[in-house]
């Protein structure tokens, strides 16, 4: 059964830290794979991934696959208040151009 | 640019009654996806319509539960004689195209179901 794991399921940290959030994969056929982060409200898109070894950077945030070992990590640094939320990880379905199978998601709180 | 515009935010009903959730997409997409969240679990797709067709709904639960996207008006996710097991999140997304994982879908804000 294809699915997608993300850990840790919650996580504290204080302001400033760094974290590294983790979601491993079991699809076949893969072809991408999606970082979210759901607030409370709509989850926001951060990065896609299709490529072992290529690192995704926006500001504090960054991400790489490894399609060798199925997984991928979302590194933030500098953690800040505001970077506190649930961060979704979904990879495609196979079969499908649309369909997402999605992780249950990391919940981050930064404390100040 | 309003972005995917989902509405009730909240919504109560009781056991039995009703319940219409409503989705306008972002300007210029015409693809729109249903997802529903349970506390504490991914988001589990239900639904993608285009313009007055349903394209797959392999993730509808098979009785009480349709959706519609009209040629005028939002896509309407429709759940009838509601039960306690159908308190959710519901997620709308929209897309411009329908290769939508290559690229990331735009959420709306859900709305959340309240069964009492």
């Amino acid at each position: 059964e294809d699915k997608v794991v993300q850990s840790p399921l919650s996580l504290v940290v204080h302001e400033g830290d760094t974290v590294t959030l983790n979601c491993s994969y079991e699809v076949t056929n893969f072809r991408s794979l999606l970082w979210y982060k759901q607030e409370k409200k709509a989850p926001t898109f951060l990065f896609m991934l299709t490529s072992s070894g290529i690192e995704k950077k926006s500001g504090r945030l960054s991400s790489i696959l490894d399609k060798k070992e199925l997984f991928s990590i979302l590194n933030i640094t500098a953690t800040q208040t505001g970077d506190s939320a649930i961060y979704l990880c979904a990879v495609g379905r196979p079969g499908s151009n649309y369909q997402l199978i999605w992780g249950a998601g990391t919940k981050l709180i930064i404390k100040p | 640019n309003a972005g995917v515009m989902q509405n009730p935010r909240h919504l109560v009903r009781r056991r039995g009654q009703e319940a219409r959730l409503r989705c306008s997409p972002m300007k210029g997409h015409s693809h729109v996806y249903w997802y529903r969240q349970l506390p504490e679990e991914g988001l589990k797709f239900m639904v993608y319509l285009q313009k007055e067709n349903i394209i797959d709904e392999s993730g509808m639960p098979k009785e009480r539960f349709s959706a519609e996207f009209p040629k005028e008006g939002p896509s309407i996710l429709r759940i009838q004689q509601v039960v306690r097991g159908d308190s959710a999140a519901y997620f709308c997304a929209s897309s411009p195209s329908g290769d939508s994982i290559n690229y990331g879908y735009t959420f709306g804000s859900g709305t959340r179901l309240t069964v009492v």
